[in-house]
């Protein structure tokens, strides 16, 4: 069955220090992985994917994610955290040969907190 | 730039009513998404649209339906509401022939109380 770990439900660090949310997947074939960032009370917000490629994609807000084929992981970083970073971070993976599945599969989300 | 847009922003029904949540995609937008995301959870997948037909099921109950029309706006209709189905409701859109294809563009969502 497809599924999304991300380990830690809570990740803490301070303003100006590099920060990384984990993920790792499980899925037959090749992945689509993607990051989400929610803001309270706000839709979610899609900050970068990876399809195919370099294993290393940049996406919005200075984000960027490592693909990781052998440890099927792809963790989110950022070299510097800034105090608007905080928010609920969510990883999906879809399955690309999933035909006409078009669903996202959702990690249960890590919440950034970046303190001043 | 155009965004998913939502209707109501916020719902409050009884228990036992019904409700019907709309979703207006991004233009030239072929697919709809919508998820339901109970407090502190992760999104759960409902059901989307691929040009107007059901493309994927998800966990919706069979008390809701959803359907996407001919300007391709889509509505998430909900009966015999229960206390359980408060929740954020979230559309999404996306451009599956696209050069930002795979690629889903959330609303702001409606947040639905049953009282």
């Amino acid at each position: 069955a497809q599924s999304v770990a991300q380990p830690e439900d809570q990740v803490n660090v301070a303003e100006g220090n590099p920060l990384t949310v984990k993920c790792t997947y499980s899925v037959s074939g090749n992945p689509y992985l993607f990051w989400y960032v929610q803001y309270p009370n706000r839709g979610l917000q899609f900050l970068l994917k990876y399809i195919t490629g370099d294993n290393l994609v940049k996406g919005s807000y200075g984000f960027e994610a490592e693909f990781n084929k052998s440890q099927t992981s792809f963790h989110l970083k950022k070299p510097s955290a800034l105090v608007s970073d905080s928010a609920l971070y969510f990883c999906a993976v879809r399955a690309f040969n999933a035909g006409n599945n078009r669903k996202l599969i959702w990690g249960l989300g890590t919440s950034l907190a970046v303190n001043p | 730039a155009a965004g998913v847009i939502q209707s109501p922003r916020h719902l409050i029904k009884e228990k036992r009513e019904t409700a019907t949540l709309k979703c207006y995609p991004i233009p030239r937008h072929d697919t709809v998404y919508w998820y339901q995301q109970g407090p502190g959870q992760d999104p759960q997948f409902l059901i989307s649209f691929y040009e107007k037909m059901q493309s994927d099921k998800g966990s919706i109950p069979d008390r809701f339906s959803a359907q996407q029309f001919s300007d391709y706006h889509s509505e998430l209709n909900m009966s015999s509401l229960e206390l359980g189905d408060s929740a954020l409701y979230f559309c999404a859109s996306s451009n599956e022939r696209g050069m930002a294809k795979n690629i889903q563009y959330f609303g702001a969502g409606t947040r639905l109380s049953v009282l």
